[in-house]
């Protein structure tokens, strides 16, 4: 266990829907960072926040936001979902925003 | 932005055979190279890691050397076991930001 906890597990909604995907991050960690990893594909970064604040921004389609609160837990939304987002979506945290990563369990995201 | 590249992307060795995976990088201010371990359906695991001040480093039967000048970077797994059997990501970053680039993923299969 890693101690990044992800909720939910798995998530199957329709087309055209909007979902959110919550991260927790090990006790400490003030960065959390996002990926989505489609079938066979590699991990694409998608965004970065450190202790509140956007800090860097990868291949985040507008349709998708995220924000880090107070508390530093962080939320994914994903909206006017499509069929090809369908993908494993993971957290990962670290310390400081400079070091390891330490990856969740992931979200199973299916769009039918 | 950085380009990772990775090779092979399948491999298949006979237990107790070395495995030898290879990325390569464009960014020649990447400083922080890990190595993740994904095994089917599950989060990608750290296994290893190098930063740009040394030239190899070890941990059992797992080892990573870097070669700044070359821009690459590459894992090696000693008498392999069937457990070893998964995809392996390397990733370049930079210290300031954390950014990390991955790698396509290779994909180990053990032979017994």
């Amino acid at each position: 266990d890693s101690g990044v906890t992800q909720t939910p597990k798995h998530l199957i909604t329709a087309t055209g829907q909007r979902v959110t995907l919550r991260c927790s991050p090990r006790s400490g960690d003030l960065s959390v960072y996002w990926y989505q990893q489609s079938l066979d594909q590699g991990l694409q970064f998608l965004i970065q926040y450190y202790n509140g604040e956007e800090r860097a921004k990868g291949n985040i389609l507008e349709r998708f936001s995220a924000q880090q609160f107070p508390d530093l837990h962080s939320e994914l939304n994903l909206s006017s979902l499509e069929l090809g987002d369908s993908a494993l979506y993971f957290c990962a945290s670290s310390v400081d925003g400079q070091g390891i990563q330490y990856f969740g369990a992931g979200t199973r995201l299916s769009v039918l | 932005g950085e380009n990772v590249e990775q090779h092979p992307s399948t491999l298949s060795v006979q237990e107790g055979d070395s495995a030898v995976i290879k990325c390569t990088y464009s960014d020649s201010a990447s400083n922080y190279f890990p190595w993740y371990k994904q095994e089917l359906g599950k989060r990608p695991q750290l296994i290893i890691d190098i930063r740009s001040n040394v030239g190899e480093k070890k941990d059992q039967r797992i080892a990573v050397t870097l070669n700044k000048t070359a821009k690459h970077f590459s894992l090696h797994i000693t008498e392999t076991q069937p457990e070893d059997s998964a995809v392996y990501f390397c990733a370049a970053s930079k210290v300031a930001g954390n950014q990390f680039y991955f790698g396509t993923g290779t994909s180990l299969t053990v032979i017994p």
